[in-house]
């Protein structure tokens, strides 16, 4: 079955600077590949999104670029701002049944 | 996107009783799931919520320490049966829209078992 790798699982960055998450994939058919914040004491929240037929995807301050050749994607946060402080999730969407395989989380630490 | 409301938002439960979490969705949606996530972890599927039929379970769980009821395509229920410590955790329901795979989390249920 699918199995996904995301790295690192804590990262600590200066303010304004850049926060890269990097996850890794097995199936080489997924096709939709999201990414969640998720601040204390809330549900999980999308925050961008790419779908194979792109490789890149921006929205403001983040962006996410996808290699199907390689099976890897990553986000990116520039500018970070300490409301970015969060946990944030890499998933991978399995068309067979709809569910989400997850990623084990990087908290994202924006340091003053 | 959905709304969805999910109700308690925490709970301290003694061992050996019962809670039932709701979720409610501003409209109708096809598949809905139960999570649950540990302190610190990932999120771990419990089982799929399937409209007036049996619920599917995932691989650890089963339909007596978790039964699930979906009367229709807005609302759901997970109940924690004879509840242990080792329940404690974070218990989510999510939502998907099968046109653009928009998955939407609850807010979640914080249990804590004493």
């Amino acid at each position: 079955g699918e199995n996904v790798e995301q790295h690192p699982s804590t990262l600590s960055v200066q303010e304004g600077d850049s926060a890269v998450i990097k996850c890794t994939y097995s199936d080489s058919a997924s096709n939709y590949f999201p990414w969640y914040k998720q601040e204390l004491g809330k549900g999980p929240q999308l925050i961008i999104d790419i779908r194979s037929n792109v490789g890149e995807k921006k929205d403001q301050r983040i962006a996410v670029t996808l290699n199907k050749t390689a099976k890897h994607f990553s986000l990116h946060i520039t500018e970070t701002q300490p409301e970015d402080s969060a946990v944030y999730f890499c998933a991978v969407f399995m068309d067979s049944n709809y569910q989400l395989i997850w990623g084990a989380g990087t908290k994202l630490i924006i340091k003053p | 996107s959905a709304v969805i409301s999910q109700k308690p938002s925490r709970d301290i439960c003694q061992r050996g009783t019962s809670l039932t979490i709701q979720c409610q969705v501003d409209s109708q949606v096809t598949m809905m799931f139960w999570y649950r996530q540990q302190p610190g972890q990932s999120l771990t599927l419990i089982a799929t919520a399937n409209q007036g039929s049996e619920a599917t379970y995932e691989s650890g769980f089963v339909i007596d320490k978790f039964p699930i009821s979906r009367p229709n395509l807005t609302f759901s229920t997970l109940t924690v049966s004879n509840m242990s410590p080792e329940d404690s955790s974070i218990y989510l329901c999510s939502v998907v829209r099968t046109a653009n795979y928009g998955y939407t989390f609850g807010s979640g249920t914080r249990l804590t078992v004493v």
